[in-house]
């Protein structure tokens, strides 16, 4: 089955400044990479995905780039702010979505 | 409507209590999963039902029993479960396939005595 290890585990970043997130997958048949948002005590929500196809994808300060040969992608966020600071998971999917561990991340006014 | 809902918001229960929670969702979406989701762990999933039909059930314990009584709705009911039971549940929702994105109901706090 499917592998998705995630690094960091905890990223502190200054206002202002940019949060890269990294994952690998195992399974070369996933072809599907959401990163969900999780809030103290809310539910993931989904920010931003990319599909196999696709090589980068942009939402205002929100980038996912993919590597498929490599099989790695990596969350970009610029610009954070501190309403940027909670828990972020990626995910593959090729029949079922498996979550890496997590990063928590902390952006200091 | 475009939210996944949970029911109850919180709940607490004794180790020889029967319970339910409780999914609903009205996107018109044909998968719905149930997860466990331990404090800073990622969601684990439990069940997995497409098309009102149960196709994985990751090697949960059978004090866990999920039923789908329609495509809207989603329940886990819970008998004589553990403590370490006590977690976070979250229901989510996708379209069609399993790889589609899925959506997150705001899940149930359940903790377990």
């Amino acid at each position: 089955g499917e592998n998705v290890e995630q690094h960091p585990s905890t990223l502190s970043v200054q206002e202002g400044d940019s949060a890269v997130i990294k994952c690998t997958y195992s399974d070369s048949a996933s072809n599907y990479f959401p990163w969900y948002k999780q809030e103290l005590g809310k539910r993931p929500q989904l920010i931003i995905d990319i599909r196999s196809n696709v090589g980068e994808k942009k939402d205002q300060r929100i980038a996912v780039t993919l590597n498929k040969t490599a099989k790695h992608f990596s969350l970009h966020i610029t610009e954070t702010q501190p309403e940027d600071s909670a828990v972020y998971f990626c995910a593959a999917s090729s029949n079922d979505m498996r979550f890496g561990a997590g990063t928590r991340l902390t952006v200091k006014p | 409507d475009t939210e996944v809902t949970q029911t109850p918001k919180h709940l607490v229960m004794g180790m020889t209590n029967k319970k339910s929670l409780k999914c609903e969702q009205h996107m018109g979406h044909r998968a719905m999963y149930w997860y466990k989701q331990k404090a800073k762990k990622p969601p684990e999933l439990m069940f997995v039902y497409s098309y009102e039909k149960l196709s994985i059930n990751e090697s949960v314990p059978s004090r866990f029993s999920p039923e789908c009584p329609n495509s809207s709705l989603l329940n886990l009911h819970l008998h004589a479960l553990q403590p370490e039971d006590s977690a976070l549940y979250l229901c989510a929702s996708s379209q069609g396939a399993r790889r589609d994105t899925q959506y997150f109901g705001p899940g149930t706090r359940l903790t377990v005595l």
